[in-house]
């Protein structure tokens, strides 16, 4: 089954203890991305990925790192998490073009 | 940059009628893509229907349609028939058509929510 998967789907933690929130898709798609979600706000690109070591900058991106090593996987990484950054998360991806994008199941991320 | 808006924060249905939920967007592109989702209370995000600027026709899902006015920047989206099942949040959603990262990010709406009373 195609799919993306985010793990964990919750997570509670503390201001400042790093933690990292994983991506992984089994569809061979080039492009990856994450977004925050906040209540009026929509979804918000925070970094995506082209491809394979290929690696920018979305619209909210303070705050967070990303790595792409191998193409299924995505991490997203909090190194300092602050409350600001308490919110909903996605993961998607898409081949190059596509008019598609395949979600993950989100990651509600509460930092206290 | 492209910016999408949806003036209704909550609507409500009362079930088997119909409801039209809002988005308009702006963009100085010609060609690009517009989407609804729907996120039921599990968090997934649901592609609802799909609509390509060049395309004149407005797209129909079953009991979900579109009034596309590329003129006036304007996508709403049309459940006829609701069902309880219905109720969720529902994005509006704009994709370029461009190549790079804007023709594969997607700009969404604040999100409205509606209820779907029995």
């Amino acid at each position: 089954e195609a799919q993306v998967t985010q793990n964990p789907r919750y997570l509670i933690t503390v201001t400042g203890k790093k933690l990292t929130v994983t991506c992984s898709q089994n569809m061979n798609h080039e492009y990856m991305s994450w977004y925050r979600q906040d209540p009026g706000l929509g979804l918000r690109q925070i970094y995506y990925s082209m491809n394979v070591e290929v690696t920018d900058k979305g619209d909210v991106p303070e705050g967070y790192k990303v790595s792409r090593k191998e193409k299924r996987n995505f991490p997203l990484i909090l190194e300092s998490p602050s409350p600001n950054q308490t919110s909903l998360y996605f993961c998607a991806s898409s081949t190059i073009m596509n008019t598609e994008a395949f979600f993950g199941q989100g990651t509600r991320l509460t930092v206290v | 940059a492209q910016t999408v808006t949806q003036s209704q924060p909550e609507m409500s249905v009362q079930e088997a009628e119909t409801v039209t939920l809002s988005c308009t967007y702006d963009t100085s592109e010609s060609d690009y893509y517009l989407f609804w989702y729907k996120q039921p209370p599990s968090r997934q995000m649901i592609l609802v229907i799909r609509q390509e600027a060049y395309k004149q026709q407005n797209a129909t899902e079953n009991r979900f349609s579109v009034n596309f006015q590329k003129a006036a920047k304007s996508f709403s989206l049309k459940i006829s028939d609701s069902q309880l099942g219905d109720a969720a949040m529902y994005f509006c959603a704009y994709r370029s058509s461009t190549r790079g990262n804007a023709g594969n990010m997607l700009t969404f709406g604040g999100g409205t929510r509606l209820m779907v009373k029995p």
